[in-house]
């Protein structure tokens, strides 16, 4: 069975653009989340959705927003981007989006802004 | 607020030395301890999931291990491959419920080398 996906897997783009990244999860998981990675950093919660809710957010502007669609893929949205917002964006999935259980994460989108 | 302390920051070991990460946790209420494996490059690959004091898990040469406030991971005469950073992250319980809501934090990891 396919792992999570997610596209592109590199991005270059300049301070105040906009970007949009996309997420596919594990077949049957309902519960996809996002966290970004800075270098040497753990991953940071950004947004978790399940069953196309957004049910958590982290402590993140509202240039970012997220959405997940009735197949339960999902984007990440950022918007007037800022050069702190170079890192390695993660998406995850899990079954039902509980505490207790394991998430799977995808290899990330790179996002470097120039 | 939750908090999740890795220690040390670097290892750096002889293929078969064993030795032993720190994962020290701040939760009001713990629903499940996770440990992850990150090659450079790459996601987090999923290890463990530890849920109560006194569990233990094994996969390989990697065993993990629980108490109230830590959590350990054993690393029994690794090899080249087992280089990585592990990262531990745990899911706090909540107050009130509200359905499929899975806020984790992660802490910063540990970054272990393992020389031939």
């Amino acid at each position: 069975d396919a792992g999570v996906t997610q596209s592109p897997t590199h991005l270059i783009k300049t301070r105040g653009q906009h970007v949009t990244l996309r997420c596919s999860p594990i077949s049957g998981h309902k519960s996809v989340s996002w966290y970004q990675q800075v270098l040497g950093q753990g991953p940071q919660f950004i947004f978790q959705y399940y069953e196309k809710e957004e049910r958590g957010r982290g402590n993140f502007p509202d240039r970012f927003s997220a959405r997940q669609f009735p197949n339960y893929s999902s984007e990440l949205n950022v918007n007037a981007l800022l050069l702190g917002d170079s890192a390695l964006y993660l998406c995850a999935s899990s079954a039902s989006g509980t505490e207790n259980q394991p998430q799977h994460f995808g290899d990330g989108t790179r996002l470097s802004i120039l | 607020e939750d908090q999740v302390t890795q220690s040390p920051e670097a290892l750096r070991l002889q293929e078969g030395e064993s030795s032993s990460l720190n994962c020290s946790y701040t939760v009001s209420g713990l629903r499940g301890l996770f440990w992850y494996r990150q090659d450079p490059g790459k996601g987090p690959e999923f290890l463990f999931t530890l849920y109560s004091a006194g569990e233990e898990k094994e996969k390989e040469r990697l065993k993990a291990t629980l108490t109230k406030k830590e959590s350990f991971l054993h690393i029994t005469a690794p090899k080249p491959e087992d280089s990585a950073t592990y990262l531990c992250a745990v899911g706090p319980k909540r107050d009130t419920y509200s359905g499929g809501y899975q806020k984790v934090t992660f802490g910063t990891g540990t970054k272990l080398q393992v020389i031939p």
